[in-house]
Order: C-alpha cells, then sequence, then structure tokens
C-alpha cells in the first residue's frame, strides 16, 4: 500500500543555516509529489509539487525539492532559512490514476532559533 | 487566503452529539476533499466530491456522511461524536479530479468533543 514517511518528527537549526527535510515514499504506480507547509493556526499552504520533468523543482520562499524516483525521495531544502520558516511541514503522495485525494507523512516540524 | 472558506472556525460540543462543518471551495473548483488532522493519525483524508458526487473514500467513519450542493459548497455532518473525533478537520478544493491539480486548504475547523 502506498504510504509516505518522513523521517524526522522535529528538525531544530539556528537562522541562517541550510536545512534538509527528508521524505521517502512507497508505491506501486507512478506518482505525483507535494510539500505543503502550515503556520501556527492556520491551512496547509503548497511550497512545491513535482509532476514530471525536471527533478529538481523550486518553489515559494526559496524552497526547492529533489525528487530521486530509484531512492523514492522528495528530500525539502533551503540554503539559508529564516525565523519566519518556523512552521509545520508535510510531504504528500497523489497516485497517477487515483482520484485526487493526497496521502500525506506525519509532518516535520521546522524550529529555527535566532 | 486560500480562497476556501470553512465554518465554523472553532466547535465545542459533548460526546453523542451531531455536527455539520460546512466549506466552500474557491470560485471555479469543483473538487472538494474533506481531511481530518489528528495528533495520533496526522492528516488522513476523508471524502472526495466533484460537482456534487461521490469520487473517493478514504478513511471515513460510518457515523460521518458528507455531500456537496448544487452551488459546490460541501457539508461534513458528524454523529455520535466520541472523545477520538476531536481533531483539525480540513476541507480543500480543487478544479479538476482525477489529476495533480493544486488543492488549496481551508484554514479547518477545530473540534473538541467533551
Amino acid at each position: 500500500a502506498q504510504s509516505v514517511t518522513q523521517l524526522d518528527s522535529q528538525v531544530p537549526v539556528f537562522e541562517e543555516a541550510p536545512v534538509e527535510l527528508r521524505c521517502n515514499y512507497s508505491s506501486s504506480v507512478s506518482v505525483y509529489l507535494f510539500w505543503y507547509v502550515q503556520y501556527p493556526n492556520q491551512g496547509l499552504q503548497l511550497l512545491l509539487k513535482y509532476l514530471s520533468g525536471s527533478t529538481l523543482v523550486k518553489g515559494i520562499n526559496g524552497f526547492e525539492a529533489e525528487f530521486n524516483k530509484s531512492q523514492t525521495s522528495f528530500h525539502l531544502r533551503k540554503p539559508s532559512v529564516h525565523i519566519s520558516d518556523t512552521a509545520e511541514y508535510f510531504c504528500a503522495v497523489l497516485e497517477e490514476g487515483s482520484q485526487g485525494n493526497l496521502i500525506f507523512g506525519k509532518g516535520t516540524k521546522l524550529s529555527v532559533k535566532p | 487566503d486560500s480562497g476556501v472558506t470553512q465554518t465554523p472556525k472553532h466547535l465545542i460540543t459533548a460526546t453523542g452529539q451531531r455536527v455539520t462543518l460546512r466549506c466552500s471551495p474557491r470560485s471555479g473548483d469543483l473538487s472538494v476533499y474533506w481531511y481530518q488532522q489528528s495528533l495520533d493519525q496526522g492528516l488522513q483524508f476523508l471524502i472526495q466530491y466533484y460537482n456534487g458526487e461521490e469520487r473517493a473514500k478514504g478513511n471515513i467513519l460510518e457515523r460521518f456522511s458528507a455531500q456537496q450542493f448544487p452551488d459546490l459548497h460541501s457539508e461534513l455532518n458528524l454523529s455520535s461524536l466520541e472523545l477520538g473525533d476531536s481533531a483539525l478537520y480540513f476541507c480543500a478544493s480543487s478544479v479538476e479530479v482525477g489529476g495533480p491539480d493544486t488543492q488549496y486548504f481551508g484554514p479547518g475547523t477545530r473540534l473538541t468533543v467533551l
């Protein structure tokens, strides 16, 4: 069955440091991949998505992610984080041919310290 | 602001009661999705409607039901509420069904069952 694993539940990092949030998935069919961000007391906002083509995807707020099919991974990166990046980040998978319901990972709480 | 509205923002009720959560999709979006976010289960897909018709069902309990009306707003009905139903309920909308369209999430309804 399809699943999404976010390997770190919490990631503390200092401001201006680089960060990588890891995501692995399992599926028997082709997938589309998404990263969403949830700020405190808010809904989810799309950061970026991979549909096809170049495996390096750039999103909003300086984030990017790389799709690695052989490792079934879609890790999110940012070269220099800000305090305002403190939020929870969710990786999600949409299986090709499905009706559109996203399968989410458990989330990674990014805490940026001054 | 995603353009998806959800009411009410907060709901506190007692076990055994019934509640209705309401969602208005973005203008032009025909697909509506409901997700439940809880501490132990994370973000889980419940049900999806497209232009008034149910298209996909996830981990939705039999005590829960939903519908999408001709004006495309959707309601999620939760009955015989239990303590474990306390969660954040999100609605999302997209233009199409079955493709990798971006799902835009509302701010959520926080349900507390006492």
